[in-house]
């Protein structure tokens, strides 16, 4: 059975500190890892994927096969990062689109 | 293009009803993903179709179906209606090229609320 965990609720910062969104998986094969943001009044849209290893929005993710996790983080967080951030999970190559998501971390950048 | 459109944004129903929620992916999509989504929950995989063929269904009972169209338009129905059923439905929308080697980006819709009394 895969599994994402997002251990956070809610983080709070201040603009300008460093953030980091907490992600850990269970999956018995190869996963794919994605993190999908939804801003107040908008749907939920890809943010990231770790098999691009790009940056968007100043954020980066790197998949830990050793510890399971896809941490996000963003150096210095901005107030227009303020959104619901969610980790999701695909197996790799598999056979059509089944993502597995968290419950998902509240992200409040405060001015 | 157009983005993934659902209809209706908002419905009502009382327990025991049958209810259909639509979802118009995005020109040239192929495939359709149904998720649940609760406060309690969180975003749950329904089922997924390709071609007018369920490829994918998550752990739901069968009240809850699906079926897609030639044009890959996509509609879920729930039958028999009970209070834990109201949620957020989203639907997502993906290419599905040919030989692709990893899952395709999915494309939400902005999902229907569906509140059972």
């Amino acid at each position: 059975a895969q599994r994402v965990t997002q251990p956070e609720k809610l983080l709070s910062v201040f603009k300008g500190a460093p953030v980091e969104l907490k992600c850990n998986y269970s999956y018995s094969g190869s996963p794919e890892l994605f993190w999908y943001v939804q801003y107040s009044r908008q749907r939920l849209q890809l943010l990231l994927r770790h098999i691009s290893r790009e940056s968007i929005k100043g954020f980066t993710a790197d998949l830990n096969k050793g510890e399971t996790s896809f941490h996000l983080k963003k150096p210095f967080a901005q107030e227009e990062d303020s959104a619901m951030y969610y980790c999701a999970l695909s197996g790799q190559g598999a056979a059509g689109n089944k993502l597995t998501f968290g419950g998902g971390t509240r992200v409040l950048v405060k001015p | 293009k157009a983005g993934v459109t659902q209809t209706p944004r908002y419905l009502i129903k009382t327990r025991g009803q049958q209810v259909t929620l639509s979802c118009s992916p995005i020109s040239g999509h192929r495939s359709v993903s149904w998720y649940q989504q609760t406060p309690g929950q969180g975003l749950q995989f329904l089922f997924e179709y390709f071609s007018e063929t369920q490829r994918n269904k998550g752990n739901f009972p069968g009240r809850f179906s699906g079926r897609q169209f030639s044009n890959s338009r996509s509609e879920m129905n729930v039958s028999t209606l009970e209070l834990g059923d109201s949620a957020l439905y989203l639907c997502a929308s993906s290419l599905m090229s040919s030989g692709r080697a990893s899952t395709d980006t999915q494309y939400f819709g902005p999902g229907t609320r569906l509140t059972v009394l």
